[in-house]
This record gives C-alpha cells, structure tokens and sequence, in this order.
C-alpha cells in the first residue's frame, strides 16, 4: 500500500484483556519498528524486526508484550493481560533498508485500559 | 545513557513570523539526527534527517535544522510561519548500530496565532 496501515485505530479493553494490534507496512519494506507513545510524550521504542527475524526486542516494558512478524510483512503486537499503564498509541513504522531510506510511520492504535 | 531535550513544551508564534524549535542531544558520538511532526490523530511524518557532512540540512514544507556539534544541538527553523504548521515536532536520534532504534523528545507543541 502507499503507506504504514494500522488496525484497529482505536481499542478499549477491560483490565486483564488481551489485545492484538495489527500493522501493514509498506509492500517490500524489510525493517519493521514498533513504538509506544504515552499520553505526552515522545514516542518509545519496542521492538524491530527485519523481514521476519525479531533483531531487537529491548524495549519490550514486560514479558506480557509480544510480537510476531511470521512471514516477513504483516506483523501483530500482543499485550496479554492487559494493565492501565499499557494506555497509549502504538506506533509502527516501516523502512525499505534502514535509517538512509527514513522511516514511515503509521497513524497508530490508541488503546485505553480501563 | 542517550537522551534528547526539548527545552519548550509549548510555543506560539505569528503566521508568518520566524520559528525555531531546539533539540539537544546526549551522546559521545555524532549520532543519527531527525525531525518529525504528528497532526493530531496522525502519524510522525519525517522533516529532516542529518547523518553526516553538510551540517545544514533541508527538509520538506521549507523546515531546515543546523547540528552543531559544539552545543550538542539540532534547531529546527523556518523563516515564515504557516497556520497549517500548527503541530507537535518531535526530536530524535538514533544510535549507530542500533537500527530503528530512535530516541524521542518530549516534543514541542507549535500553535500559530493568526
């Protein structure tokens, strides 16, 4: 597609919920990123995969997060048990071959525990 | 560890009157520099990037940055303001090596006064 495709746009879940956010990056991107950004904030890296090889998870907040990129395109993050302070947008964001190509940004899933 | 500042959460200026926006930097090397802006409910739409050599760099919508190495900084300037410019910019870095890995700001709120 022309550009990063997030869904849902937005999701409210009960607290202990599990959630699912789904991005589509651009067709032939190889670097994947997501991004959580609280209320006021800048936004806060999570993890980044290339094609469907998870290369850096280091700002995952907790083992309750978890994302996949099985096939190298669409890729799924997963909060289990879902908690207030897990509140924000969740940004991806798409690159053909790294930071000389830039990085595209979706338009985020805002996700309220409550 | 890395860290970005933006001094201002929150500046107001003219239409039509000059803007500059600072970012400062924390880090040994000379790291990855960019500018975003996010419209409410949007994404980060990338302005800028500096990795090396000219150290004043063109963006897109008439946006330039200047990295100046001896005050560890990245000022975000356009010479006249447009009320479409009205937005929230955001600082970031990204340490070599670590791809995607990008370090925000806090980010500056622009508002633009007819």
């Amino acid at each position: 597609g022309a550009g990063v495709s997030q869904s849902p746009r937005y999701k409210v879940a009960k607290r202990g919920q599990d959630v699912a956010l789904r991005c589509d990056p651009i067709s032939g991107h190889v670097s994947l990123f997501w991004y959580q950004q609280a209320l006021g904030q800048g936004p806060e890296f999570l993890t980044y995969f290339q094609n469907e090889a998870q290369l850096d998870k280091s700002g995952l907040p907790s083992d309750r997060f978890f994302a996949e990129r099985p096939e190298g395109s669409v890729s799924t993050l997963k909060i289990q048990r879902t908690q207030q302070e897990d509140s924000a947008v969740y940004l991806c964001a798409s690159s053909w071959q790294g930071r000389d190509y830039g990085y595209t940004f979706g338009s985020g899933t805002r996700l309220t525990v409550v | 560890a890395q860290s970005v500042t933006q001094p201002d959460i929150h500046i107001t200026v003219s239409e039509g009157a000059s803007l500059e926006l600072r970012c400062n930097y924390s880090y040994g090397a000379t790291p990855y520099l960019f500018w975003y802006v996010q419209s409410p409910g949007q994404g980060l739409q990338l302005l800028l990037k500096y990795f090396s050599g000219d150290t004043l760099v063109q963006g897109i919508k008439g946006f330039e940055a200047e990295f100046k190495r001896s005050q560890s900084s990245f000022n975000l300037r356009k010479p006249s303001v447009h009320w479409s410019d009205a937005a929230e910019y955001f600082c970031a870095c990204e340490v070599g090596g670590s791809q995607g890995n990008l370090i925000f700001g806090k980010g500056t709120k622009l508002s633009v006064k007819p």
